[in-house]
């Protein structure tokens, strides 16, 4: 158990839908990030918070969005679903926000367009 | 463009004996690299590390070489075991404004035979 929270696990819904994925970090990490994982490929850095404010971007899509609240949680929130948009979803934390320190990830939530 | 290379999609290896993952990477502004360890259905977790000033990294059973020149690391695992089985990405970072970016590779499925 890495600590890291991700709900739903599975979400399922249609194409030009919106959805939120919520992600609660270890406890004393400040740090949260997100990737996606479509079929057969790395995971892809889409964008990171510290501290509640943004850190680092990927190549995150203008439909896409997320935030870092007060009590560290995060939420990510893509809109306007497309077929491609399909994925896992990860969330991870560390306690601070540089390279260096180990990214401890969720289960992740399999979001399904059809 | 992939900057994180894993060129063997899956590796075979008899219990006992060593595994050898590999990885490439193109960006020369990588100063640190990671191993992740994922099961199915699990997120990734945090094996070992190494920075850009040293060549090796020891941790138990888990050595990870780094040659710079070369912009090639590998994970050896020694003896491998059955519950070594899993899916091993790399991933890179690097410093300045990435902050804790991580750019991971591919992938690959490591299967270990009694």
């Amino acid at each position: 158990d890495s600590g890291v929270t991700q709900t739903p696990k599975h979400l399922i819904t249609a194409t030009g839908q919106r959805v939120t994925l919520r992600c609660s970090p270890r406890s004393g990490d400040l740090s949260v990030y997100w990737y996606q994982q479509s079929l057969d490929q790395g995971l892809q850095f889409l964008i990171q918070y510290y501290n509640g404010e943004e850190r680092a971007k990927g190549n995150i899509l203008e439909r896409f969005s997320a935030q870092q609240f007060p009590d560290l949680h995060s939420e990510l929130n893509l809109s306007s679903l497309e077929l491609g948009d399909s994925a896992l979803y990860f969330c991870a934390s560390s306690v601070g926000g540089v390279r260096n320190q180990p990214q401890h990830f969720g289960d992740g939530t399999r979001l399904s367009i059809l | 463009d992939q900057q994180v290379k894993q060129n063997s999609p899956s590796l075979s290896v008899q219990e006992g004996r060593i595994s050898i993952l590999n990885c490439d990477y193109t960006n020369s502004m990588f100063d640190y690299f990671l191993w992740y360890k994922k099961y199915p259905a699990e997120g990734p977790t945090f094996l070992i590390s190494i920075s850009s000033i040293k060549d090796k990294n020891e941790d138990g059973r888990f050595t990870v070489f780094l040659n710079k020149s070369a912009k090639h690391l590998s994970l050896h695992i020694v003896p491998s075991q059955p519950g070594d089985s899993a899916v091993y990405f790399c991933a890179a970072g690097a410093g300045g404004t990435s902050y804790g970016k991580l750019t991971f590779g591919q992938g690959t499925i490591l299967t270990v035979h009694p």
